[in-house]
C-alpha cells in the first residue's frame, strides 16, 4: 500500500486560508469516509483534528475543516495563527481493512 | 477521560525483538480496535497494524506482517506490540492509538536499534 500523497510543504500568513490536499486511489480515499487528518507539532504526539472526512473532535476550532472529491481529501485551515505552524498527516481506511497515512505536509505560518 | 500511557524507551541489538505495551483508562477497552504506528526519526507517520479489542481479531499491514504480533489482555485493559528481527532502521517512536480514526494517542516509546 503506497502512501497517500501530500504536498510537502505549505505556507501562509496569519489570518490567510490554507489547504493541503490528501491524494489516494479508489482502494482507499475514493471508497471510504473514514479520512482523518493530525496535527503533529515537532516532538509532540500527533492529534486528531478532522475524522470521516469533515467531522471535528470536540475543542478543535472550527478555522479547521475538511472535505473530499474523488480520491482527493483536503484539509483547509482559516484564519492561520501563529499556534497552527506543525507537521499535518492525513490517513485514510482501505479496503484490505487497513490504514494507510499520508506523506506528511510542514506548515509553516509567516 | 481517555488515557493510552505506553512502556518506556528500549535500546536493543540488532536480531532482537521488542515489546511496547499500551495500558488504557477512561474507556470500555473491548469496544475498541487499537492500532500501532511508528516514525522514524524526522520521517512519516507509518501504520503498523491494529487488534480488535473485542475478539483479538488482528491486521496487520503488508511491510511488517512476517515481523510484527499485536495482542490484548482485556483483563487489564493493555495491547501489545512486539517486533521481532530488529534492524537499525526500526529504530522510532512507536506510538499506540485508539480506533480507525485514532482519536487517542499513546505518548510514544523510543526503540533504538544499535550493536
Amino acid at each position: 500500500q503506497s502512501a497517500l500523497t501530500q504536498p510537502p510543504s505549505v505556507s501562509g500568513s496569519p489570518g490567510q486560508s490554507v489547504t493541503i490536499s490528501c491524494t489516494g486511489t479508489s482502494s482507499d480515499v475514493g471508497t471510504y469516509n473514514r479520512v482523518s487528518w493530525y496535527q503533529q507539532p515537532p516532538g509532540t504526539a500527533p492529534k486528531l483534528m478532522i475524522y470521516d472526512i469533515s467531522d471535528r473532535p470536540s475543542g478543535v476550532p472550527d478555522r479547521f475543516s475538511g472535505s473530499k472529491s474523488g480520491n482527493t481529501a483536503s484539509l483547509t485551515i482559516s484564519g492561520l495563527q501563529a499556534e497552527d505552524e506543525a507537521d499535518y498527516y492525513c490517513s485514510s481506511y482501505t479496503t484490505s481493512s487497513t490504514v494507510v497515512f499520508g506523506g506528511g505536509t510542514k506548515l509553516t505560518v509567516l | 477521560q481517555v488515557q493510552l500511557v505506553q512502556s518506556g524507551a528500549e535500546v536493543k541489538k540488532p536480531g532482537a525483538s521488542v515489546k511496547v505495551s499500551c495500558k488504557a483508562s477512561g474507556y470500555t477497552f473491548d469496544i475498541y480496535a487499537m492500532h500501532w504506528v511508528r516514525q522514524a526519526p524526522g520521517q512519516r507517520l507509518e501504520w503498523m497494524g491494529w487488534i480488535n479489542g473485542g475478539d483479538g481479531h488482528t491486521k496487520y499491514s503488508q511491510k511488517f506482517q512476517d515481523r510484527v504480533t499485536i495482542t490484548r489482555d482485556t483483563s487489564a485493559s493493555t495491547a501489545y506490540m512486539e517486533l521481532s528481527s530488529l534492524r537499525s532502521e526500526d529504530t522510532a517512536v512507536y506510538y499506540c492509538a485508539r480506533s480507525y480514526s485514532h482519536d487517542y494517542w499513546g505518548q510514544g516509546t523510543l526503540v533504538t536499534v544499535s550493536s
